[in-house]
C-alpha cells in the first residue's frame, strides 16, 4: 500500500531512445509533481500537476512531456533522450487542504548510455 | 526568490555523539514552510518535519530535534546520540505560501551524513 509509488525504479537506455517514467499516488492528493535530482544530489523541481493541470514548467527542455490522465497519475515521457538526460526522478505528491508536505516515491534512476 | 544553503557538504562521526546539521534560508514571504527530508542510501526521500513561518517553536522528536530561529533565518536540525542508522543525505527545503506557487519546493544541496561505529 506505497503512497507514492513509481515505476521502474532503474531504467538504462540508449541515447535517442523514447522512455516514460510512470507514478501513482493513494492519497487523494491534488498535487502532483516531478523533480530531477542530478549526480550532485541536488534536487530541482521540474513539473507540477493541479487537477490533471499543469502548472508549473521549470525551463524543462520540451522533450520532457508530463501527462496526468486522472488526480492519482502524472507520467512523465521523456523524448530523444540525451547523456545529460541521465539522473534520478523524484514523483510527489501533496493535499492542499491545509499546509502540509509532500510526499515522495522512491525515484527512478535513469541512465542513459 | 527563495533560496536555501546547507554550508555542509559532508559531516562525518563516531556512533553516540551529537551532529548539528545547519540550514539557512532566504525569502521574501512573510509566510513560508520549512522542511527537512532524509535520503538514505536506499535513495528513496523520507519526510522528516514541516515548520510554518508563524511557529517558532523548537520541536524535539526522539533523538532529533530542530531550532527554527528567524532572526538567524535559520532552521537547524540536530542528532543526539547519533547512530549508523542515522547514516544519510539529508536536506532542508522551503515553501513559499501561497496558491499561485501550488507549492513547489526549494532544496538546499544536501549535507551527507556519514556516522561510523
Amino acid at each position: 500500500d506505497t503512497a507514492v509509488s513509481q515505476t521502474p525504479k532503474y531504467l538504462v537506455t540508449q541515447m535517442g531512445n523514447d522512455k516514460s517514467i510512470k507514478c501513482e499516488q493513494n492519497l487523494g492528493h491534488d498535487t502532483m509533481y516531478w523533480y530531477k535530482q542530478d549526480s550532485k544530489k541536488f534536487l530541482k523541481i521540474m513539473f507540477s500537476y493541479n487537477n490533471k493541470e499543469l502548472i508549473i514548467n521549470e525551463t524543462v527542455p520540451n522533450r520532457f512531456s508530463p501527462k496526468s490522465p486522472d488526480k492519482a497519475h502524472l507520467n512523465l515521457h521523456i523524448n530523444s533522450l540525451e547523456l545529460g538526460d541521465s539522473a534520478v526522478y523524484f514523483c510527489a505528491s501533496r493535499g492542499t487542504q491545509g499546509n502540509t508536505e509532500a510526499f515522495f516515491g522512491q525515484g527512478t534512476r535513469l541512465t542513459v548510455v | 526568490a527563495q533560496k536555501v544553503t546547507q554550508a555542509q557538504t559532508e559531516i562525518s562521526v563516531v556512533e553516540k555523539e551529537d551532529v548539528t546539521l545547519d540550514c539557512v534560508y532566504e525569502t521574501r514571504d512573510t509566510t513560508y514552510y520549512l522542511f527537512w527530508y532524509k535520503q538514505p542510501p536506499s535513495g528513496e526521500l523520507v519526510f522528516l518535519i514541516r515548520r510554518n513561518s508563524f511557529d517558532e517553536q523548537n520541536e524535539i522528536s526522539g533523538r532529533y530535534s530542530w531550532n527554527f530561529q528567524k532572526s538567524t533565518s535559520s532552521f537547524n536540525f540536530t542528532i543526539t546520540a547519533s547512530q549508523v542508522v542515522d547514516s544519510a543525505v539529508y536536506f532542508c527545503a522551503s515553501r513559499a505560501h501561497g496558491s499561485s506557487n501550488t507549492g513547489k519546493l526549494i532544496f538546499g544541496q544536501g549535507t551527507t551524513l556519514q556516522v561510523k561505529p
